[in-house]
């Protein structure tokens, strides 16, 4: 499994975009980069996932960058209901759609 | 309609007892998961099944016992409580398989095991 870095903790403003970093640099091939979060004490949830190329949904962006090594998360004007532990996950190829979550970066979005 | 629903939400037992906690899916998913969350907040997968067969066992103690009587459903068993046994099981389903194992995942909203 590849093995993720991310910041333990990031503040936000309300309204303002939230740039989440992620650093896997030993992703396979093969794995795309996912992205989770979970709302206090709620199941995790989807966000968004990619393989090279930049991707945007009525969520978020991702931005992977060319090398794959590492990976940002974009909320483009966040409001306190994205206050959440974000995670990024690279997964796939072989893995049956296995997730192995790290510590994520817990996200505090202000007034 | 909630797309993956467990039962019970929370769970007090005492040390020994034997419990289940069930899952279902209602999105045609032919894979389904059962993750744990301590409490630390880590979480990690314990099994996955895929068309009602165990694809994934991630050195989990005998005493947990998934069972997946068809593709919408997979109960997760518990038999002599211990106390480390507490934390929130989650349930999760994907339509992964071997043609495409990238798919996202539905996860269920936790149930709350306490072991006194």
């Amino acid at each position: 499994d590849a093995k993720t870095t991310q910041p333990p903790s990031m503040d936000c403003a309300e309204g303002r975009a939230a740039n989440l970093p992620c650093n896997h640099s030993t992703i396979s091939g093969n794995e795309y980069v996912y992205w989770y979060r979970q709302i206090h004490s709620q199941g995790p949830q989807y966000i968004i996932h990619g393989l090279k190329n930049n991707e945007t949904n009525e969520m978020a962006s991702l931005i992977i960058t060319e090398d794959r090594k590492s990976s940002t998360l974009i909320l483009p004007h966040a409001t306190l209901r994205d206050t959440a532990v974000y995670y990024c996950i690279p997964s796939g190829g072989t893995s049956y759609g296995k997730l192995t979550f790290g510590q994520g970066t817990i996200l505090t979005v202000h007034p | 309609d909630t797309a993956v629903s467990q039962t019970p939400k929370y769970l007090v037992t005492q040390m020994g007892n034997d419990k289940s906690i069930k899952c279902e899916q209602n999105l045609g998913h032919d894979t389904m998961y059962w993750y744990k969350q301590d409490s630390k907040k880590f979480l990690k997968i314990m099994f996955s099944y895929n068309n009602k067969e165990l694809i994934i066992n991630e050195t989990v103690p005998n005493r947990f016992s998934p069972k997946s009587p068809d593709k919408a459903h997979l109960n997760l068993h518990i038999n002599s409580l211990e106390l480390g046994d507490s934390a929130v099981y989650f349930c999760a389903s994907t339509a992964a398989s071997w043609i495409d194992m990238n798919t996202e995942a539905f996860f269920g909203q936790g149930t709350r095991l306490t072991v006194v």
